[in-house]
């Protein structure tokens, strides 16, 4: 079964700090696609990053990183230099199968001042 | 500006009410989503449609319907068959690139039954 899981419900990171958000995938597809959103209390979803699986490098955008490990099936974003504006929810999900992408349940990042 | 506005924003139904959310998109994508937000809760897909005049259900179909006669638009029916159709809805838009088939969002509407 393809499945997308979010451990962390919420998060609290000092502003400045880096923060780490887990993310672990299952699916017997060999070729997939990985990516973090944004969401903020306006409830747009903000498009962050995106990782191929058969990508060799890890995906950086700005202030995020994916830290893909094939193997142990993870796919965790790094945010550097927390901000107060990254408070939101983050979402992962993970394309399969063509179009229909999934997504995991969430976590909620709180950045103190 | 290129991208996906849906429409109304906040809408309200009373029981037993089909209702229709807007979903139109600028940017050329062949396919294009309904999502389901609970409050708290992840994205469930409802329907989603590669090319035009085709759909396909999602995980959660059930009380719901949609077209697709245009590559622009693929509007949203809630019907009275939907028990609990409380919910944000979001409309997203899908071409494949070079971040694979990055799927792009609208602002999302807000439904409200009273």
């Amino acid at each position: 079964a393809q499945k997308i899981t979010q451990t962390q419900p919420g998060m609290f990171v000092q502003e400045k700090e880096a923060v780490t958000l887990d993310c672990t995938y299952d699916t017997s597809d060999p070729s997939y696609g990985l990516f973090w959103y944004k969401q903020p209390s306006s409830g747009e979803m903000i498009f962050l990053i995106y990782q191929g699986s058969y990508d060799q490098q890890n995906a950086t955008e700005g202030r995020y990183s994916l830290n893909f490990q094939k193997a142990r099936k993870s796919a965790n974003l790094v945010i550097s230099a927390s901000q107060l504006g990254d408070s939101a929810m983050y979402f992962c999900a993970m394309l399969t199968g063509g179009f229909k992408t999934i997504f995991g349940a969430g976590t909620r990042l709180f950045v103190k001042a | 500006d290129g991208g996906i506005t849906q429409s109304p924003k906040y809408l309200f139904r009373k029981e037993g009410q089909n209702v229709t959310l807007s979903c139109e998109q600028n940017l050329n994508h062949d396919a294009m989503y309904w999502y389901r937000q609970d409050p708290g809760q992840g994205l469930r897909l409802i329907y989603y449609s590669q090319i035009v005049n085709d759909f396909q259900k999602g995980d959660i179909a059930e009380g719901y319907s949609v077209s697709r006669e245009k590559k622009e638009s693929f509007p949203l029916t809630v019907t009275s068959a939907q028990k609990n159709p409380t919910a944000f809805y979001l409309c997203a838009s899908s071409t494949h690139g070079n971040s694979g088939n990055t799927i792009y969002f609208g602002e999302g509407s807000w439904l409200t039954v009273v």
